[in-house]
């Protein structure tokens, strides 16, 4: 599996946009790019996932480049439940159950 | 459609003694995976079933087993606890054993 890049920590105020960037030099062509949100003393949530380009949902924007050596999570405007830590994943889609988290991006959004 | 559900959410137990864990997955769903979070090792995988078989196992000790019901039901299994192992176990399900899972709400176990 990929191994995954990403900040520890960013800070943020409501209604910006927060943009998380994680690298992931040793993609292999099979694998896709997931996103998970967690709050604390609640399971991941599944946000978003992507393999190349731009992929858009109610929540969340995910742009890979055209080499998929990173990625970039953003999420417009976001408010104070927005604060989570935000993991990166990188695997195939037949992962046989197995999602390998890092450490993740705590996302603190501030008033 | 109902989510996936862990019984019991908390757990006190006492070093040596062991534990079982319930995990009910999204209806239709054939694959549950768990995982233990604990603040120094972050999330780890422990293992998958799928229709009743381990399909994948993660890098913990035989102490760690668990089982599938033939209605996608999972049971997890810690045999002779030890102080290590308080953690929040967390189960998911998905259809395939794919990326997208579905996580339930954990079950914070503590052994004293």
């Amino acid at each position: 599996l990929a191994k995954t890049t990403q900040p520890i920590s960013m800070d943020s105020y409501e209604g910006q946009e927060v943009n998380i960037t994680c690298s992931h030099n040793n993609i292999a062509t099979n694998d896709y790019i997931t996103w998970y949100q967690q709050f604390p003393s609640q399971g991941p949530r599944f946000i978003i996932q992507g393999y190349k380009t731009k992929v858009t949902n109610e929540v969340a924007s995910l742009f890979i480049p055209a080499d998929r050596k990173s990625s970039t999570l953003s999420l417009p405007r976001v408010s104070l439940s927005d604060t989570a830590v935000y993991y990166c994943l990188v695997g195939p889609t037949d992962s046989w159950g197995k999602l390998q988290f890092g450490a993740g991006t705590q996302v603190v959004v501030t008033p | 459609k109902a989510g996936v559900t862990q019984t019991p959410r908390y757990l006190i137990k006492t070093r040596g003694q062991q534990v079982t864990l319930s995990c009910s997955p999204i209806s239709g769903h054939r694959s549950v995976s768990w995982y233990q979070q604990t603040p120094g090792q972050g999330l780890q995988f422990l293992f998958e079933y799928f229709s009743e078989t381990q399909r994948n196992k993660g890098n913990f000790p035989g102490r760690f087993s668990g089982r599938q019901f033939s209605n996608s039901r999972s049971e997890m299994n810690v045999s002779t606890l030890e102080l290590g192992d308080s953690a929040l176990y967390l189960c998911a399900s998905s259809s395939q054993g794919d990326y997208e899972q579905y996580f339930g709400p954990g079950t914070r176990l503590t052994v004293t």
